[in-house]
């Protein structure tokens, strides 16, 4: 079974430009959660969809959105880049089933620069 | 808000040493999971816990969910080079909260 996918792997970016990361969800999953990783504040969480609405959101501003396709399949969306969203943006899949056996699948990450 | 504290933040062994790490959380919670994440690469999940008192192992792994249900320890046994990375510890449901990572150096 193939695992969680995710385009780009890199991008450059310039600050007040947007940008579109992808996810695939590994075959089957219909939660999809995003984190974003950084040296200084570690993993944190986004944003999650589940059956393509919204279920929860991290605290980040409204310059970060997502939204999650009918098959399952995510997007994020970056708008007015800053300098400060440089970072490794993680997606991560799962089968969500009954809590709290939920595990969750990470796929290699979309690395984007900020200059 | 949640809060996880994992220690340590790194550790430098000679392979063939048994490596011990662990997370402590400020309130209780009902999932403990642990990740291995590589240079470039996402977190590999490990392990996962689900009850108090658990002990779960996966080859030389080892992880254990504290009875008081605020902490976890993952233990390594006979290491080996290909053990470095940044070990995570991990709890939630659907939004996971990360303590900051124990980074692992083995020396041959």
């Amino acid at each position: 079974k193939a695992g969680v996918t995710q385009t780009p792997r890199y991008l450059i970016k310039t600050r007040g430009q947007q940008v579109t990361l992808s996810c695939s969800p590994i075959s089957g999953h219909r939660s999809v959660s995003w984190y974003q990783q950084t040296p200084g504040q570690g993993l944190q969480f986004l944003f999650e969809y589940f059956s393509e609405t919204q279920r929860n959101k991290g605290n980040f501003p409204g310059r970060f959105s997502g939204r999650q396709f009918s098959n399952s399949r995510s997007e994020m969306n970056v708008s007015t880049l800053e300098l400060g969203d440089s970072a490794l943006y993680l997606c991560a899949s799962s089968l969500a089933r009954q809590v709290p056996y939920n595990e969750q699948f990470f796929g290699p990450g979309t690395r984007l620069t900020v200059l | 808000g949640q809060q996880l504290n994992q220690s340590p933040q790194s550790m430098f062994i000679q392979e063939g040493e048994d490596v011990s790490m662990n997370c402590t959380s400020s309130s209780i919670f009902n999932t403990w999971l642990w990740y291995k994440q590589d240079p470039g690469e996402g977190p590999v999940l490990l392990i996962a816990l689900y009850k108090a008192g658990e002990l779960t192992s996966n080859g030389r792994l080892t992880a254990q969910f504290g009875i008081t249900r605020k902490d976890s320890f993952l233990n390594i046994s006979a290491s080996i080079p290909s053990d470095v990375g940044i070990y995570f510890c991990g709890r939630g449901y659907s939004t996971l909260t990360f303590g900051k990572g124990t980074m692992l150096l083995v020396s041959p």
